[in-house]
């Protein structure tokens, strides 16, 4: 089946630096990316859609200075939190849509802690 | 705008008990439907589907029927175990809008 793998799981990083986070979709070639935010114990939050080679639609309410997305091919798309705060942490999920059949797959998901 | 509102959780429930997680949905068009499962620090699973109307999703026990008339697409289970317990999202999708909406999720728990 469809697989998207997303890297790293987990990040601890220093408030300030920037961190990124990557997801590949391995078997499928990927249309269009999104990515999610979700808060513990709660759903989750769309944060922008990306479309390969085009630059991402984000969300009322998402800083795109900040959080910086690339979909530079059919297969990777990157998730960039730009100058973290404590108040970035949270779980980051991506999802990506198959040019094939329509389908979504999640990755894995990636725990991020700013200290 | 389009909607999902889940059964609000969390539920907790005995081995082999029987399952309902409720949900309904407001859409325009013909929307397909979406059951996802997230475990503990994963992210989601498709659990099951349906895209259109009086369809059945089904996938390891669980089962779901598209209801137009009723707007819904409630889950269920006939008999749970300790290993389902997770958190359970309805989701929709449009024609034309590529992105998913999310109801709130359900967490549950089966207790041995």
């Amino acid at each position: 089946g469809a697989v998207v793998s997303q890297h790293p799981s987990w990040v601890i990083c220093k408030s300030g630096t920037s961190v990124k986070i990557e997801c590949r979709s391995l078997d499928f070639q990927a249309t269009t990316m999104f990515w999610y935010r979700q808060f513990p114990k709660q759903s989750l939050m769309l944060m922008a859609t990306s479309n390969e080679g085009s630059k991402a639609t984000y969300e009322q309410g998402v800083e795109k200075d900040k959080f910086l997305i690339n979909h530079a091919s059919l297969t990777l798309s990157t998730l960039t939190v730009t100058s973290a705060h404590p108040e970035d942490s949270s779980f980051y999920i991506c999802s990506a849509r198959s040019a094939g059949n329509g389908g979504y797959t999640f990755g894995s998901g990636t725990r991020l802690t700013v200290v | 705008g389009d909607s999902v509102t889940q059964m609000e959780g969390p539920v907790t429930l005995s081995e082999e008990a029987f399952l309902t997680i409720n949900c309904t949905y407001t859409a325009t068009g013909y929307p397909s439907l979406f059951w996802y499962v997230q475990y503990p620090g994963e992210g989601l699973q498709l659990l099951l589907k349906a895209t259109k109307a009086d369809d059945k999703g089904s996938n390891k026990g669980f089962e779901a029927t598209y209801r137009k008339e009723t707007t819904s697409f409630h889950l269920e289970k006939g008999s749970v175990q300790v290993s389902d317990s997770a958190v359970y999202f309805c989701a929709l999708g449009t024609q034309g809008a590529q992105k998913l909406v999310f109801g709130q999720g359900t967490r549950l728990t089966i207790n041995p």
